[in-house]
């Protein structure tokens, strides 16, 4: 069973650019979740879909983060414009029961 | 107060020693829990799941969830160099709810 891919790994950007990131779900898993992860701290969620639905994005900073799910499959989500407090690891879990599977994540760092 | 607290560490145990690692929680209403292990650039690899109370074991590692405490545990056998990562517990209402994660805690394997 393939696992959760995302793309890109790395990325570095300077502070006021934008940057997307994408997520592949494990197929057949219909919630799909982003979390930031600062280092040294534990992942905090963004945002939650169930299939193409966002189920939770209380923490989701909406002035300057957007996510997307197409077709309750894959999501991308997007910063722009990005600061330098953003600077961390984004990853993505989809889980089907309860239990979440996550992604290698992309490693964002801001300049 | 944090939802979930969990000991940042580092352990740093011998190799062949119990690994120990415990988590607690102001939630009453968890009711599923987990552990994870995060090696360094990696993301987070499910290691053990469990719903409501009792134990949980599985080859070298045993789960124990105390919801009368809000308490959980975590405990590596045999521990190897291969076990040192970050191990971070997580825990959600429901099985469709956010998980909500503790900071981690950094556990090193000596030879």
């Amino acid at each position: 069973e393939a696992g959760v891919a995302q793309s890109p790994r790395y990325k570095i950007i300077e502070k006021r650019q934008s940057v997307a990131f994408w997520c592949n779900p494990i197929s057949g898993h219909a919630t799909l979740y982003w979390y930031q992860q600062i280092l040294g701290q534990g992942p905090k969620l963004l945002i939650q879909f169930q299939n193409n639905g966002v189920v939770d994005d209380s923490q989701l900073p909406k002035d300057r983060f957007s996510a997307e799910r197409l077709k309750g499959v894959d999501s991308t989500l997007k910063i722009q414009p990005a600061k330098l407090e953003d600077s961390a690891v984004y990853l993505c879990a989809s889980s089907l029961l309860g239990e979440a599977f996550f992604g290698q994540g992309t490693r964002l760092t801001v300049v | 107060q944090k939802e979930v607290e969990q000991d940042p560490g580092p352990l740093s145990v011998p190799e062949g020693a119990i690994v120990s690692l415990n988590c607690t929680y102001s939630n009453s209403a968890f009711q599923y829990f987990m552990w994870y292990r995060q090696y360094s650039r990696k993301g987070p690899e499910l290691l053990m799941y469990t719903y409501s109370s009792g134990n949980k074991e599985d080859g070298r590692f045993t789960a124990q969830v105390d919801k009368s405490s809000k308490y959980i545990s975590l405990f590596i056998r045999d521990s190897q160099p291969s076990d040192s990562a970050t191990y971070l517990c997580a825990m959600t209402t429901d099985s469709w709810g956010k998980f909500q994660f503790g900071a981690g805690t950094q556990v090193v394997v000596t030879p």
